[in-house]
């Protein structure tokens, strides 16, 4: 998608590390979100975060929201084999549509 | 049990087909979404609705129509079906706007030869 987008394609960690995925959006937003898709199944929402909020955290998930650079993350402590899968950002606007980006495959190996 | 169900998994046709995927949520959701995922590409609007009989235009709507006909029914229409139509297609369903989660189903392989 141009107006959200991950920053990185790919990234590969080692269990039990940390790890954290970038993105970016061109427009204002009234929130974004960030979802996991494991493979064979439809995404599934991990954080929402709006737009007056700078972080929220999810068990072993943070994710912050910086609206002057247009920046999101999503950092996942502790990782485990079963956080591998694709995690995207999606920007919601007030036209009522969610976009989303293009998605960072993250690999975490034993 | 899943809220959000698809149907048909998985559909071959040929080019220039009619092809009808279908959508189901029990979540009473109003607002609901059909998405297309291509390699490289992410998720992608296709049509979403806000209610029964509403229609709302996405990102990528040529070549689809799509009609809502309940608040728990959403149908996406692919009158001539061609090769780049085929993709994953993914429903969704939400209770309000962008600011609230969606739900997904599990998706509809379209391969169009």
């Amino acid at each position: 998608s141009q107006l959200a987008e991950e920053n990185l394609w790919a990234l590969s960690v080692h269990e039990g590390e940390s790890v954290t995925v970038n993105c970016s959006y061109k427009t204002s937003i009234t929130a974004l979100q960030w979802y996991r898709q494991k493979s064979g199944e439809g995404p599934a929402q991990l954080i929402l975060i709006r737009s007056n909020e700078r972080e929220k955290r999810n068990g072993r998930l943070r994710a912050t929201l910086d609206t002057s650079s247009q920046s999101s993350s999503l950092s996942i402590t502790a990782t485990r084999c079963e956080d591998t899968a694709v995690y995207f950002c999606a920007m919601g606007t007030n036209t009522g549509k969610l976009t989303f980006g293009d998605g960072t495959v993250l690999t975490v190996k034993p | 049990e899943a809220a959000v169900t698809q149907s048909p998994r998985n559909k071959v046709t040929v080019t220039g087909g009619n092809v009808t995927l279908s959508c189901r949520q029990t979540n009473s959701h109003n607002y609901m979404y059909w998405y297309r995922q291509d390699t490289g590409h992410g998720l992608r609007l296709i049509h979403y609705s806000y209610g029964a009989g509403n229609l709302q235009i996405g990102d990528v709507p040529d070549g689809y129509k799509a009609t809502r006909t309940t608040q728990e029914d959403f149908f996406l229409l692919l009158e001539l079906a061609s090769p780049s139509q085929t993709s994953l297609y993914f429903c969704a369903s939400s209770e309000g706007q962008s600011g609230n989660t969606l739900y997904f189903g599990e998706g509809s392989r379209l391969i169009v030869v």
